[in-house]
Formats: structure tokens, sequence, C-alpha cells
């Protein structure tokens, strides 16, 4: 049964970069069956939708962060990746990745890493 | 603010019906797209519900469904249980921002 696992550092400086890494297990990230995304939620608030990409490198973003975001894939190490520049105190959140089903703009997050906390501090 | 609304609060005694509405615009659940549900339990990840309007995932009771109508979406939850009690999102797709979108999320009380 697949499994996603987020990992990255816990706390970053303000206007550093943030990145975090997704390993998917139990299944491979180069197949054409699923999307894979980010999600973050501040704690005590609502979820956002970050963005999604697919095995072909292929990236559909959240506009309010699309000029600070990159998104890629590694097939070689079945992991998909978010980096975030010029970080605040606004992205302190829960960062969850996500496998996404169906095509394009019908998509929904069928299953959910645990979700890893990364606040923005000095 | 979120571009689809939920209330941000619903309650029930075990046993009864409760329902939770989404409303969105002409871009999203107008535009056909279809309408997502999770259930985000205290303290852990959010989980699929309901996907493409009114279909269960694997191993979600019968007592969850939901319906579409114009701009606006429902999920219904029956024979309300303890175990309920926590955040439900509805999700949908919004063409003006070509991006997933998520409502603001609705606490749900069992009393």
């Amino acid at each position: 049964q697949m499994q996603l696992q987020e990992s990255g550092p816990g706390l970053v400086k303000p206007s550093e970069t943030l990145s975090l890494t997704c390993t998917v297990s139990g299944g491979s990230i180069g197949t054409s069956a699923y999307y894979w995304g980010w999600i973050r939620q501040p704690p005590g608030k609502g979820l956002e939708w970050i963005g999604s990409i697919y095995f072909t490198e292929s990236t559909y973003q959240n506009p309010s962060l699309e000029s600070r975001l990159t998104m890629l894939v590694d097939k070689s190490k079945n992991q998909f990746s978010l980096t975030l520049s010029s970080v605040t105190a606004a992205d302190t959140a829960f960062y969850y990745c996500a496998r996404l089903r169906g095509t394009y703009a019908y998509w929904y997050f069928d299953l959910w890493g645990r979700g890893t906390l990364v606040t923005v501090s000095s | 603010q979120s571009v689809l609304t939920q209330p941000p609060s619903v309650s029930g005694a075990p046993g009864q019906r409760v329902t939770i509405s989404c409303t969105g615009s002409s871009s999203d659940i107008g535009a056909i797209y279809d309408i997502h549900w999770y259930q985000q339990l205290p303290g852990t990840a959010p989980k699929l519900l309901i996907y493409a309007n009114n279909n269960r995932p694997s191993g979600v009771p019968d007592r969850f469904s939901a319906s579409t109508s114009g701009t606006s979406a429902s999920l219904a939850i029956t024979g309300l249980q303890a175990e309920d009690e926590g955040d439900y999102y509805c999700q949908s797709y919004d063409s003006r921002l070509s991006g997933s979108v998520f409502g603001g999320g609705t606490k749900l009380t069992v009393l």
C-alpha cells in the first residue's frame, strides 16, 4: 500500500528558503495514474493548495505562491520536492504532501502524508 | 478568504443528521467542476471522505453522502457518532485561479 512521508527542517529563518521532500513508498512516482501535490495549513486554520506536479514535471501552482515556488520530481529516488523562497512568518504551517487522482481540474487528494510543521522564525 | 464558503461550525447530538454547505461561484462548482470532501480529525492529516460529488472511497461508511446543486454543494452525515467530531473541508477547481481551492472548513461538534 502506497504511503507518503514528508521530510525537511522544522525551523526556517525569515527571508530564507523552505525546502521539503516527500518520499513515496509502496509504488512508483513515475506512473501516469497520479499527480502529486502539496497543501499547507497554518496552525488552527484552513487548508491551502500550494501546487501539483506530474511525473513529466509539468507543474500547476497557486498563483499567490508561484513567484517563490519551485516543485520537482526525482524518479530515481521516488520523491518529489517543494522549495519556497523568501519565507515570512505567514509561511508557518503544517505542510502535507498528497497523491492526486482524477484528470486535470477534476483532481482530488486521495492519499495524504502525515504532515510536517515548518516554523518561520529567527 | 476562501473561494468556497462553508459555515464555521455545525453541531448535532449522537444519532442525528447534520449537513455542511459549501457555496461557490460560476468559476468553480457552478462551472461543473467536481466537489470533493475531506475529514480532518483532531491532530491528524485530512482524509478523503467523498470524491467527484458523491462517491465514497472504500472504507467510508454510507452515513456520509453529498450532493450538488447549481453553485452549492452539501455534505450530509446521518447517525452522528462521537468519532465524527472534527473539521470538514470541501474542495474544487477554480478556473479563474487555474488551481485547486478549499473551503474554509467547518468544525463539527457532537453534543
